[in-house]
């Protein structure tokens, strides 16, 4: 496997469900995001995680938990969604230096398509 | 926070033909990065190209480049003789240089069509 991944895919929930998300990445990166991608919306930044330490919370539902247990994954835990919860969940990750988060690229994965019934 | 601004939600261009699409943003740093990223229909998201703010060279990147206009607050993406793969969403992003700078504000994207 190269770059990042995510599994699964393409993923339906009930409102009452519990299920999480997976995102692994293969680049040797130490910061790692969640992206919300919603239609006709810009992406949203949800977390980032930089050395596996949360570092951002963008006024995220409770409903949504992130966890990063080392370095090169995070998961999306999900619980109690509402249908407009529904959107594809990007995750990315990028080498931040002593110079600046600012300054690497992210690179996403492919997505996990999420619809809460 | 900074926002990004791309005006043109779809555009459409013949193969091996030039088109340009436009991001505009809104700042008060001087130091940033500004991104094209290019969504095809499977959804990944790829990097186009990237270009430093205190950088005044327009990046350029095979086929694609830009015109970075720093006082203007522009930054366009030309892709230089279209190809059908070339057809996706594509996304302006800012990120600042700052240490604080982790997100990535995009902008709402510019669906491109490339006709044969």
């Amino acid at each position: 496997e190269t770059g990042v991944t995510q599994t699964p895919r393409h993923l339906v929930m009930g409102m009452t469900n519990k299920k999480s998300l997976k995102c692994e990445q293969h680049l040797g990166h130490n910061a790692m995001y969640w992206y919300k991608q919603s239609a006709k919306k810009p992406l949203e930044l949800m977390f980032v995680y930089s050395l596996e330490e949360r570092v951002e919370n963008n006024s995220v539902p409770s409903r949504f938990s992130p966890e990063c247990p080392n370095s090169s994954h995070l998961f999306l835990h999900l619980h109690t969604l509402q249908p407009e919860d529904s959107a594809l969940y990007l995750c990315a990750s990028s080498q931040d230096s002593s110079g600046g988060a600012g300054q690497e690229t992210q690179y996403f994965g492919p997505g996990t398509r999420l619809l809460v019934l | 926070a900074q926002t990004v601004t791309q005006s043109q939600p779809e555009m459409s261009v013949q193969e091996a033909e030039t088109v340009t699409l436009s991001c505009t943003y809104d700042t008060s740093e001087s130091d940033y990065y500004l991104f094209w990223y290019k969504q095809p229909p499977s959804r990944q998201m790829i990097l186009v190209i990237r270009q430093e703010a205190y950088k005044q060279q327009n990046a350029t990147e095979n086929r694609f480049s830009v015109n970075f206009q720093k006082a203007a607050k522009s930054f366009s993406l030309k892709i230089s003789d279209s190809q059908l793969g070339d057809a996706a969403m594509y996304f302006c992003a800012y990120r600042s240089a700052s240490n604080s700078g982790y997100a990535l504000n995009f902008g709402k994207g510019t669906s491109l069509l490339v006709t044969p």
